[in-house]
């Protein structure tokens, strides 16, 4: 089944607003949620990254929000700017869970000029 | 070297035919990890190895695919008698520690195998 779920599958955003995509897990074992970022053509490259025992993350205009008791965390991307837009990708990881990386299904996101 | 890189970037094989390919991982790095992309979304886990020693391949289709990793060889994923279905991106990652409390996995720029 699918470990990390994410939504929404497709994201249109104007230029200078907020994407906000979502991401929900099932296994508390879990102690690593990268986001990564993919072009076309390329390999996903990592963007940021959260650990649980902290609730916020923030790198320049990317901020990851964490909901522990909730299992879910989101990618905020503020002023949103058309080299943005790429597929994101959600992802957990554990130390007690194998070592594997487990993926969302990715979110398109398309920001308008 | 400071990235993954795989060869080749595209590879087209005919339904039947062998595909084999190839990552060095990121030096340094004791994880190497194969993924398959279809249709540019999921990502599949195929295999994931501890220096030369595989971690976990609970996720590779045995009766077709294959992968290695031996020291001072780059990486391999084989796949014998492709099917159209194989068809895919298929991505190596590595990481220095494996999956979890913050050790990351760079991935490569994937090698694209088409199967006519």
């Amino acid at each position: 089944q699918q470990q990390v779920k994410q939504s929404p599958q497709s994201l249109i955003v104007q230029k200078g607003g907020i994407s906000i995509i979502n991401c929900a897990y099932e296994n508390t074992a879990f102690d690593y949620f990268p986001w990564y970022q993919q072009f076309p053509g390329k390999g996903p490259a990592l963007l940021i990254a959260i650990r649980p025992d902290v609730s916020e993350k923030k790198e320049g205009r990317f901020t990851i929000s964490f909901n522990k008791s909730a299992k879910q965390f989101s990618l905020h991307i503020m002023d949103s700017q058309p080299g943005d837009s790429a597929t994101y990708f959600c992802a957990a990881s554990g130390t007690s869970t194998g070592n594997q990386f487990y993926f969302g299904t990715g979110t398109s996101l398309t920001v308008i000029p | 070297g400071e990235e993954v890189a795989q060869t080749p970037k595209h590879l087209v094989r005919g339904e039947g035919q062998k595909a084999k390919l190839y990552c060095a991982p990121i030096k340094g790095h004791s994880y190497v990890f194969w993924y398959q992309q279809v249709l540019k979304n999921e990502f599949k886990f195929l295999i994931s190895f501890q220096n030369e020693n595989v971690f976990d391949e609970t996720g590779m289709p045995k009766e077709r695919f294959s992968a290695k990793c031996l020291p001072n060889s780059p990486c391999s994923l084989e796949i014998q008698a492709t099917k159209l279905e194989d068809s895919a991106v298929y991505f190596c990652a590595s990481s220095h520690r494996g999956g979890g409390s913050g050790n990351t996995i760079y991935f490569g720029e994937g090698s694209w195998l088409t199967v006519v």
